[in-house]
């Protein structure tokens, strides 16, 4: 099975824009998709599929694809964006699920 | 609007055998994947494992020598069982729904709704 890597934390400056990017060789057959979890919450699907967002998800979440690495964007960050965010895909060879280490996500 | 709830003891012993099940309401179990996920306190998401509507499953490898999911279709549930569990078996499980798909050259997988989660810990 493949592995996703990610950084374990990220900070952004309220108001700006922030890149959470997630790499693996998996990520060169499937989109990834992108959970936000809150502390003591189950984790929320945020992105899927070619920057696909749930209705409830503000647009301000984007989501973007290029050879092996995924990337979560959000412009304009928000005090309530303060979370873990965790990337997600698939082998294609064995269709095991993979999840990233996760990013903690800090708004100053 | 679906859910999902995840059930089961929140305390099982060293060699014994976690039970958890999941109840859908408000929705089909048909065309999705229905999994089960793990998170260690203070770590990260762990995939356990899915069974398809059809009935056919895929485990993680390192721990599918002591995993079984199995699906009950007449009571919208599907269910977990992990034997010989450990104290590194703490954590908080999730019941949650996989979708699959192929789209623009790209397969499309992602867990779409979840669980609250349930903790379970292995202590005697």
């Amino acid at each position: 099975s493949s592995e996703l890597t990610q950084d374990p934390a990220v900070s952004v400056a309220l108001g700006q824009t922030v890149r959470i990017t997630c790499q693996g060789d998996s990520l060169r057959s499937y989109y990834a998709s992108w959970y936000q979890q809150k502390p003591g919450q189950a984790p929320v699907l945020v992105i899927y599929g070619k920057n696909k967002r749930p209705s409830e998800i503000p647009d301000r979440f984007s989501g973007s694809n290029s050879g092996n690495t995924a990337s979560l964007t959000i412009t304009g960050a928000q005090a309530e964006d303060e979370a873990d965010y965790c990337c997600s895909s698939r082998d294609s060879s064995d269709n095991h699920v993979v999840f990233g280490g996760g990013t903690k996500l800090t708004v100053l | 609007q679906v859910q999902l709830q995840e059930s089961g003891p929140g305390l099982v012993k060293p060699s014994e055998t976690l039970s958890l099940t999941c109840t859908i309401s408000g929705g089909s179990i048909s065309t999705y994947y229905w999994s089960w996920i793990r998170q260690p306190p203070g770590k990260g998401l762990e995939w356990i494992g899915y069974i398809f509507y059809s009935g056919s499953t895929n485990y993680n490898p390192s721990l599918k020598s002591r995993v079984t999911i199995s699906l009950d279709t007449s009571k919208n549930q599907f269910s977990l069982k992990l034997s010989s569990v450990t104290a590194a078996d703490t954590a908080v499980f999730y019941c949650a729904r996989g979708y699959y798909d192929f789209w623009s050259g790209y397969y499309l997988w992602y867990f779409d709704l979840w669980g609250r989660g349930t903790l379970v810990t292995v202590s005697s």
